[in-house]
C-alpha cells in the first residue's frame, strides 16, 4: 500500500516564488525521500531525511520531517522555470529499501 | 553520481508477444534492484524486488509468471513481460541501490515506455 501521500494539489507559481508541498504517511519510517520527475522521464533523487532528523537543506531545497505528525514538507525557494515537474515523496519503512511512493504534486513554474 | 540505464527506452509490441526490459547499474554494483510501473499522471507502484542470485520478491497482486525477473549479475536485472496485453501498457522504471554505498539512496533508471497494440 502507498505510504507517502502528498496533498493532492497542483501548484502553479511565478518564477521567483517559493513552492511548498506536503506529504503524510501512516506508519513508522526509517527515512523519507523526495524525488522529482520530469514528464515521461525517470526520477531524480532530491533529498533524503532520516527519521531522527527534523530538517535538511540542499541548495534551494528545504525538507522538514515531523515524525509525531507523520508528515514532511518540501520547500523550493526562488523557483525557476526548470523546476517545473512532478514531485514525489517516498517512505522507506522496513529498512529493506522498499519505497512506497505518494501520489505526487505537479508544479508549474511560470517564467 | 551513480547511473542506472534502461533499455529499450520505448517499445511497441503486439498482443501475445513477450518483451524484455533491461536495467543496468553502470558504475556501481547492486545486489538489489527494484521494478516499478507507473500509469499516466499517477504515482509509482512497486512491482517486485530483484535480488542478485536469488528469486525476486513480488508485491501483492503482481503476477510473477507474467512479469519474469532475472537478476543474473550485480549490474543487470531484466524484466520480461510475457504474453503482453494492452493493459500492460505502462511506464516501467527500475531502481538500484549501491551495495557498497552505505546509504539508503536509490538510483532510478530513465524508464521504459511499453505500448501493447
Amino acid at each position: 500500500s502507498q505510504q507517502g501521500e502528498e496533498d493532492p494539489q497542483a501548484l502553479s507559481i511565478q518564477e521567483g516564488e517559493n513552492a511548498t508541498m506536503n506529504c503524510s504517511y501512516k506508519t513508522s519510517i526509517n527515512n523519507l525521500q523526495w524525488y522529482r520527475q520530469n514528464s515521461g522521464r525517470g526520477l531524480v533523487h532530491l533529498i533524503l531525511i532520516r527519521s531522527n532528523e527534523r530538517e535538511k537543506h540542499s541548495g534551494r531545497l528545504r525538507v522538514t520531517l515531523d515524525t509525531s505528525k507523520k508528515s514532511s514538507s518540501l520547500l523550493i525557494t526562488a523557483s525557476r522555470a526548470a523546476d517545473t515537474a512532478s514531485y514525489f515523496c517516498a517512505t522507506d519503512a522496513g529498512g529493506n529499501n522498499r519505497l512506497a511512493f505518494g501520489k505526487g504534486n505537479q508544479v508549474v513554474v511560470i517564467p | 553520481g551513480a547511473v542506472v540505464s534502461q533499455h529499450p527506452s520505448r517499445v511497441i509490441c503486439k498482443s501475445g508477444t513477450s518483451v524484455k526490459i533491461e536495467c543496468r547499474s553502470l558504475d556501481f554494483q547492486a545486489t538489489t534492484m527494484f521494478w516499478y510501473r507507473q500509469f499516466p499522471k499517477q504515482s509509482l507502484m512497486l512491482m517486485a524486488t530483484s535480488n542478485e542470485g536469488s528469486k525476486a520478491t513480488y508485491e501483492q497482486g503482481v503476477e510473477k509468471d507474467k512479469f519474469l525477473i532475472n537478476h543474473a549479475s550485480l549490474t543487470l536485472s531484466t524484466l520480461t513481460v510475457t504474453s503482453a496485453h494492452p493493459e500492460d501498457s505502462s511506464f516501467y522504471i527500475c531502481s538500484a541501490r549501491d551495495s557498497g554505498g552505505g546509504t539508503y539512496e536509490q538510483y532510478f533508471g530513465p524508464g521504459t515506455r511499453l505500448t501493447v497494440t
